[in-house]
């Protein structure tokens, strides 16, 4: 059983581009969050979605959007990239109706130049 | 306002002897507690959870949490280290009142293992 998968690896764009990461839930799970790791931080909550739709949100700008698709699976997008998003994206998805099992993929490492 | 405060950036320990990582949290009423730990290059492992009941948490890889109410505490502790262990730790809180499950995470502790 494939646990939580995110593509690609690791990125690198330059200030002003846009970026997409992906991320595969883990089998049977149909909730997906995405965090955002800076260096030496620890993760901070971006955004949940569920059933397609974004059902909470962090403290981030409005350049930051997802989706998620009817197979659970979702998409992080970054828009007018700054230096500042350089960070690890992580995904964790989990059942709805289990609040504390949340499982996380190993990220992907984005860098802004 | 609410906060996870690891006070530990970093922690050296002999293999073989015991660990513990402090977390205290600000909350309004008491949250669901978690202990994750992070390998290099790989995601968030759950250790331990806690949502009520026996204030002694038992996880997985032999750690333990202590959910301390008077002191606003969630201490994890293993009696016996081994170099395996080496990793960052991340306490994180959830309101019990969120049905989404937003995670709030600590800065992280990193446990370096000395032979």
């Amino acid at each position: 059983d494939a646990g939580v998968t995110q593509s690609p690896t690791h990125l690198i764009k330059t200030r002003g581009q846009q970026v997409t990461l992906r991320c595969s839930p883990k089998s049977g799970h149909d909730t997906v969050s995405w965090y955002q790791q800076a260096l030496g931080q620890g993760p901070q909550f971006i955004f949940q979605y569920y059933e397609e739709e974004e059902r909470q949100r962090g403290n981030f700008p409005d350049r930051f959007s997802g989706h998620q698709f009817p197979n659970y699976s979702s998409e992080l997008n970054v828009n007018a990239l700054l230096l500042g998003d350089s960070a690890l994206y992580l995904c964790a998805s989990s059942l709805l109706i289990s609040y504390n099992e949340q499982f996380f993929g190993p990220g992907t490492r984005l860098t802004v130049l | 306002a609410q906060s996870v405060t690891q006070p530990d950036i970093h922690i050296t320990v002999s293999e073989g002897a015991s660990l513990e990582l402090r977390c205290n949290y600000s909350y309004g009423a008491t949250p669901y507690l978690f202990w994750y730990v992070q390998s290099p290059g790989q995601g968030l492992q759950l250790l331990l959870k806690y949502f009520s009941g026996d204030t002694l948490v038992q996880g997985i890889k032999g750690f333990e949490a202590e959910f301390k109410r008077s002191q606003s505490s969630f201490n994890l502790r293993k009696p016996s280290v081994h170099w395996s262990d080496a990793a960052e730790y991340f306490c994180a809180v959830g309101s019990p009142t969120d049905s989404w499950g937003k995670l709030q995470f600590g800065a992280g502790t990193q446990v370096v293992v000395t032979p």
